[in-house]
């Protein structure tokens, strides 16, 4: 099944540092949606995004969609120790299958 | 408390041995699916359903059947698990209105198959 890549896999930073991470596909999406995955939980919405171009902001998140429609973008501003978990992307391809496609997940580690 | 509720959070089988993961939830949501998320793979959609009676295969449906008889429950049937079904699932809803919003995830079921 269709994949979204996302980068980078994993990463390492410290506290305070800004965090950026992407999604890319070699399709045309509809929506983009950026979730957080805590230890022993489920995915939880970030950030949902429905138009080329848009730019949205959650408290420290910033997420863009990307005007070719084939990528999207996640900010995150000075990073705090609950920041750690894994970010995953998910599109909504513009096929009309109504899946919902992820990312394979960024998994980040914030050192304090 | 508008949630996606998932039983078990955690099971260990045994080859062969037919299970079911439940799934339900009270938001009113059409739109319900299943997950499995392993090391590496992120995200993989099992099965999907648009409304009550109406499923449909996702990227990787083989092995696991579904059923959706009622709008709120969505149940996983493992028919013969194998251990490479061993595996972190999860159950997730949405609307379904033209313009989907982002889904509700339930907390999960880690299933070992040994």
């Amino acid at each position: 099944g269709q994949q979204l890549n996302q980068s980078p896999q994993s990463m390492f930073i410290q506290e305070g540092e800004d965090v950026s991470m992407n999604c890319t596909s070699s399709s045309i999406f509809n929506t983009w949606l950026w979730y957080k995955q805590d230890p022993g939980e489920g995915p939880v919405l970030l950030i949902a995004l429905y138009k080329a171009g848009e730019l949205t902001s959650n408290g420290r998140l910033t997420a863009q969609f990307g005007i070719t429609r084939k990528d999207s973008f996640l900010n995150i501003s000075a990073s705090i120790p609950s920041d750690v978990g894994i970010y995953f992307c998910a599109g909504l391809s513009a096929s009309g299958t109504y899946k919902y496609i992820f990312g394979t997940g960024t998994r980040l580690k914030v050192l304090a | 408390e508008a949630q996606v509720t998932q039983n078990p959070r955690y099971l260990i089988t045994v080859t062969g041995k037919k299970l079911t993961v439940t799934c339900s939830q009270n938001m009113n949501h059409e739109y319900m699916s299943w997950y499995r998320q392993d090391p590496g793979l992120g995200l993989r959609q099992i099965y999907y359903s648009m409304n009550v009676e109406v499923t449909d295969k996702g990227d990787v449906p083989e092995g696991y059947k579904v059923s959706r008889k009622e709008k709120r429950n969505f149940p996983l049937i493992l028919e013969s698990p194998s251990p490479n079904q061993t595996s972190l699932y999860f159950c997730a809803s949405t609307f379904f209105s033209g313009s989907f919003d982002g889904y509700t995830f339930g907390s999960g079921t880690r299933l070992t198959v040994v």
